[in-house]
């Protein structure tokens, strides 16, 4: 069984970067499929932020993509975010995801998400 | 950047009835179009992709057509369980990008 969860912290600084990992287990991030990010503000829909392949292949939301970095750490079997310079736009629970097809999206597995707060 | 317009925002229907959940998308998706039910407080469960194919463990009550701009998931009849929020979201194969619809609150009536 297929199971990713989210981490870093739950409050952020507005300006500041926010971090967060995903710890993939029941799957090696090594065997393919693309890992993703999507991100749902309280009371709102939700918002695609990026993916990556094992190979360290990244294709990234246009309207993030000045501010996001995703990488791969296969040795440790997880994938990370990086969104610099946040804002309370930025509020949102964020979520990873594996995607079910050889592209972008279609996500079959999600973690169970993770709330980020930007406030000072 | 394609965007998706689901209709209706909210539809209210009792358990039994059957469930017409429309998205249409500014331009081709091909088939590239998925559905995904989200409960209150649970992370969205992939329902269909490539328009019209259940994924791993979807009620044969649920069902998608369409291909190019319009789309729909029907559910035949409505369970309790069934009551949630359902987005589609289309994938593009170049550039690689993924948008998600806006949502249909589907509440009992």
């Amino acid at each position: 069984q297929v199971q990713l969860q989210e981490s870093g912290p739950g409050l952020v600084k507005p300006s500041e970067t926010l971090s967060l990992t995903c710890a993939v287990s029941g799957y090696s991030i090594s065997s393919g499929y693309y890992w993703g990010w999507i991100r749902q503000p309280p009371g709102k829909g939700l918002e695609w932020i990026g993916s990556i392949y094992h190979s360290g292949s990244t294709y990234y939301n246009p309207s993030l993509k000045s501010r996001v970095t995703i990488s791969v750490d296969t040795s440790k079997n997880q994938f990370s975010l990086k969104l610099s310079s946040v804002t309370a736009a930025d509020t949102a629970v964020y979520y990873c995801a594996r995607s079910a097809v050889v592209v972008p999206g279609d996500f079959d597995y999600w973690g169970q998400g993770t709330l980020v707060t930007v406030s000072s | 950047e394609i965007v998706l317009t689901q209709s209706p925002a909210t539809l209210s229907l009792s358990p039994g009835e059957r469930a017409t959940l429309s998205c249409r998308a500014s331009q081709s998706v091909s088939s590239y179009l998925a559905w995904y039910q989200q409960k209150p407080g649970q992370a969205p469960r992939l329902l269909i992709y490539d328009a019209s194919n259940r994924a791993t463990g979807i009620p044969a009550r649920f069902s998608g057509s369409g291909s190019g701009t319009d789309f729909t998931l029907t559910i035949s009849s409505l369970e309790p369980e069934d009551f949630a929020v359902y987005y589609c979201q289309q994938r593009s194969n170049w550039p690689p990008e993924v948008t998600f619809g806006q949502g249909t609150r589907l509440e009992i009536k």
